[in-house]
């Protein structure tokens, strides 16, 4: 299993573009879920998805969308770029609960690293 | 409001030393789960562990040990006999049934420095 991957590695923006960041995950999980990760401020929450075609606002939605018209992808878009979206964003997946547990960990991809001047 | 606190920003220790990282987490679920993770130079999120708010037994792996009492909505984390591969930061979470079992809420972090 890849488990979950984003693409690109690296991106710089400028000040108004508009782009893509991919997410993908091989695990047949239902949750996912996108940060960033600021210096100092931890990990926060963007959007979630508790499934195909179900998606909720977290801590910090503005200036992001996202949709998941599949199981296995989880774009998120950044409409209108800002440089107080410099960050590095991660994607995380996780199975859903279960008669064992009613929850269980993230796997996270390798994050994005995102400049915009 | 900040739910998990990490006051540490960075703990700094010599080889063989133990640390010990402090959580103290925020909620009114009774049913609620705590995760660590890791994060080396390298950047990727490891997972350390996950206790659910009913499971209160410590738990020791290797030369990682947890300490969760919820009388003080703690979830403490050790590492004994610490080495150079130790450093990284050390993030705490939690997860509430009230609001969903897909987010997770981070802490700050930790940053632990092991100097040879």
């Amino acid at each position: 299993n890849a488990g979950v991957t984003q693409t690109p590695k690296f991106q710089v923006l400028k000040t108004g573009q508009s782009m893509t960041l991919q997410c993908a995950q091989d695990m047949n999980h239902e949750y996912m879920s996108w940060y960033r990760q600021d210096p100092g401020m931890g990990l926060r929450l963007i959007h979630y998805s508790v499934g195909a075609g179900i998606t909720d606002q977290g801590e910090v939605p503005n200036g992001y969308n996202v949709s998941r018209s599949t199981t296995e992808d989880f774009p998120l878009r950044l409409l209108s770029a800002a440089p107080s979206q410099t960050s590095v964003y991660f994607c995380a997946s996780s199975r859903s609960g279960t008669s064992g547990a009613l929850a269980y960990e993230q796997y996270f991809g390798p994050g994005t690293r995102l400049t915009v001047t | 409001a900040q739910k998990v606190t990490q006051a540490q920003t960075e703990i700094s220790v010599v080889e063989k030393e133990d640390v010990t990282l402090d959580c103290v987490y925020e909620t009114r679920d009774t049913t609620y789960y705590l995760f660590w993770y890791k994060q080396p130079p390298s950047g990727e999120l490891v997972f350390l562990i996950r206790r659910n708010s009913f499971d209160e037994q410590n738990e020791i792996s290797g030369r990682y040990s947890w300490n969760f009492q919820k009388s003080t909505s703690s979830f403490n984390f050790t590492i004994t006999a610490s080495q150079v591969v130790d450093s990284a930061v050390y993030f705490c979470a939690l997860s509430e049934e009230t609001d969903s079992w897909g987010k997770l809420q981070f802490g700050a972090g930790t940053q632990v420095v092991v100097t040879p």
